[in-house]
């Protein structure tokens, strides 16, 4: 079963706008809450990641909002850019690291 | 710089046949990993290791094995190449269970 549910499947944003990427876990042994980023042709690569003893965590642009008692969590962009243009995966980890199905954003010029 | 590296990138096989994908890191890190990548499904998890001699099944575990002999190396072995497993294939690595996984290049394997 998905342990991990990830929404929504894709995004368009304009220029400068807000993206709003939204998950949710089951599992509440899970301790560690990671996004990871993929561009076309690459591996992912760790974007922004939060423990469950903070509710939000925030670097540059991406801000992770965290839900301990809903079980759920989401990753913001602010003042999105074309370049932000990419495949953004949910995990959640405890004795493994378990993912969501992803989201493809597009940011339009 | 360290890193972790995979081979082939891309490779086709033909059904039944056995295939080995190899994966290598130099960040010394103990604990590896490795997914397979399809649409609609994400990540899901195949195999892992805690460390040497170590191995544990993931969430989609049947017809692959892996082997862990030394800290740098965990091959994945496809015993009998099924269509089904036609797929994108990463292998990553982590310095602690619960953290940060750095992920390889990829290998895009087609099974006909």
């Amino acid at each position: 079963q998905q342990q991990v549910k990830q929404s929504p499947q894709s995004l368009i944003v304009q220029k400068g706008g807000i993206s709003i990427i939204n998950c949710a876990y089951e599992n509440t042994a899970f301790d560690y809450f990671p996004w990871y980023q993929q561009f076309p042709g690459k591996g992912p690569a760790l974007l922004i990641a939060i423990r469950p003893d903070v509710s939000e965590k925030k670097e540059g642009r991406f801000t992770i909002s965290f839900n301990k008692s809903a079980k759920q969590f989401s990753l913001h962009i602010m003042d999105s850019q074309p370049g932000d243009s990419a495949t953004y995966f949910c995990a959640a980890g405890g004795d493994d690291m378990r993912f969501g199905a992803g989201t493809r954003l597009t940011v339009k010029p | 710089d360290a890193e972790i590296t995979q081979s082939p990138r891309h490779k086709i096989t033909e059904t039944g046949r056995q295939v080995t994908l190899a994966c290598h890191q130099t960040w010394n890190h103990n604990n590896m990993f490795w997914y397979r990548q399809d649409l609609g499904h994400g990540l899901r998890l195949i195999h892992y290791s805690y460390g040497v001699q170590d191995t544990n099944k993931g969430e989609v575990s049947d017809g692959y094995s892996v082997s862990r002999s030394n800290t740098e190396d965990l091959p994945l072995t496809l015993e009998s190449a099924a269509s089904s497993q036609t797929s994108v294939y990463f292998c990553a690595s982590s310095e602690w269970r619960t953290d940060t996984q750095y992920f390889g290049p990829g290998t895009r394997l087609t099974v006909l």
